[in-house]
């Protein structure tokens, strides 16, 4: 049973290009959430999406950041024109939602580096 | 802003010593998980508590969960050098939709041989 799998793992772009950030969750679940551990800091919640809807993106960034969850295939974190304050660990987590509790069960992460 | 304060930040002991890390926060929570984070890679659940004065125990490692549901604490036992790493705690206010995780800062654990 393949856990939360991440895509790339390590990812660098230059100020002005475009991250896309791919994740898939574990089999069977149909909630994803997006996290964001900047350098020295915890981590913090960005987008809860469910299949096709954005549930609750009260941690993403008013500009350049969008997420997705199409009813196929993984889930994207995107980010337009990026800036070096950008350059952070992006973790993804799933979780499958019966009842209490609602563990996520997160991924190994993609860590994006800005020139 | 719901906070999750997190302490001690920083930890060194040596083999055999018991710590505790401590989770402590004004919200209440439905639920709190604790993970284990090593360099480079993601968050490892170790334990999900979600009763008021729940104790769960996994080997040398005990996690409790507050009566108000507002804290929760991990004890290791007899520290090893393989428990080194960045402890986590979060927490969980679930509705019928899910939703987010309150992280707390973590605790950096380093055991000395």
């Amino acid at each position: 049973n393949a856990g939360v799998m991440q895509n790339p793992r390590h990812l660098v772009r230059r100020r002005g290009q475009e991250a896309r950030l791919r994740c898939s969750p574990m089999k069977g679940h149909s909630h994803v959430y997006w996290y964001r551990q900047l350098p020295e800091e915890g981590l913090k919640f960005m987008v809860y999406l469910q299949k096709e809807n954005i549930i609750d993106e009260s941690g993403m960034p008013k500009e350049r950041f969008s997420a997705e969850f199409p009813k196929e295939g993984p889930s994207i974190l995107r980010i337009q024109q990026v800036v070096r304050g950008d350059s952070a660990a992006y973790f993804c987590a799933s979780s499958l939602l019966t009842g209490t509790p609602d563990t996520q069960y997160f991924g190994p992460g993609t860590r994006l580096t800005v020139l | 802003t719901q906070l999750l304060e997190q302490s001690p930040q920083f930890l060194s002991i040596q083999e055999g010593e018991n710590l505790t890390v401590y989770c402590n926060s004004s919200s209440v929570f439905s639920s709190l998980q604790w993970y284990r984070q090593e360099p480079g890679e993601g968050p490892v659940l170790l334990v999900t508590v979600v009763t008021g004065g729940e104790v769960k125990k996994l080997k040398r490692l005990t996690f409790q969960f507050g009566d108000a549901r507002k804290d929760s604490s991990l004890h290791i036992t007899a520290a090893q050098p393989g428990d080194t790493g960045l402890y986590l705690c979060a927490g969980g206010k679930k509705n019928n939709q899910g939703g987010k995780l309150i992280f707390g800062q973590g605790t950096e654990l380093s055991v000395k041989p």
